[in-house]
């Protein structure tokens, strides 16, 4: 079974631009989330989604949404990016019971310049 | 969720079992432990979870106190493949048992497998 992917594995955003990350869940799994992870505030939880519905949302500023689609592929944007959105931003995905555990994918590297 | 205490650091030396405790005393009835593990720059990778009897899987054991305020993670034959971050998580369930996707990590343990 294929695990979870991410796209761009790497992205260089200049401040004040925009940009759209992708995450495509493992097949079947309905809940996809977002975490951001840098080496000062470690893994943070950004939101979840689950049939197309943000169930829970972390500590993040409006600039950080995100969307899920009918087939659960999910999208996170970040709008007018600043220096401190630099992270390692992951998605994993999981069939959506609360004790079900969930797969992380590779991440999407994004630099902030 | 509830907070969990990890020792910042460990070290095992390469084919003896590496056992990493973690401390949740405020942990309540309806809270599971997870314990999941992040290779350098690599996403976490789940490894076991458990809410009251002890856990065994193809990767590892999870040892949970009588009264759950604690757990202990055994990787029975550490490698050199186990050197990672070590996350010990704690998962509220919601009234009615809806799905609540929410991993708060804290700094973990780092252990350090020695051949």
């Amino acid at each position: 079974k294929a695990g979870v992917t991410q796209t761009p594995r790497y992205l260089i955003k200049t401040r004040g631009q925009q940009v759209t990350l992708s995450c495509s869940p493992i097949s079947g799994h309905r809940s996809v989330s977002w975490y951001q992870q840098t080496p000062g505030q470690g893994l943070q939880f950004l939101f979840e989604y689950f049939s197309e519905t943000q169930r829970n949302k972390g500590n993040f500023p409006g600039r950080f949404s995100g969307r899920q689609f009918s087939n659960s592929r999910s999208e996170m944007n970040v709008s007018t990016l600043e220096l401190g959105d630099s992270a390692l931003y992951l998605c994993a995905s999981s069939l959506g019971g609360y004790s079900y555990e969930q797969y992380f994918g590779p991440g999407t590297r994004l630099t902030v310049t | 969720d509830a907070k969990t205490t990890q020792p910042p650091s460990m070290d095992c030396a390469e084919g003896r079992a590496a056992n990493l405790p973690c401390n949740h005393s405020t942990i309540s009835g309806n809270e599971y432990v997870y314990w999941y593990r992040q290779i350098h720059s690599q996403g976490p990778q789940y490894i076991i979870h458990g809410l009251k009897n002890n856990e065994t899987n193809e990767m590892a054991s999870l040892i949970i106190t009588e009264d759950r305020k604690s757990s202990t993670l055994i990787l029975p034959h550490a490698t050199l493949r186990d050197t990672a971050v070590y996350y010990c998580i704690v998962r509220f369930l919601l009234p009615g048992g809806t799905s609540y996707g929410k991993l708060t990590f804290g700094q973990g343990t780092i252990l350090t497998v020695h051949p």
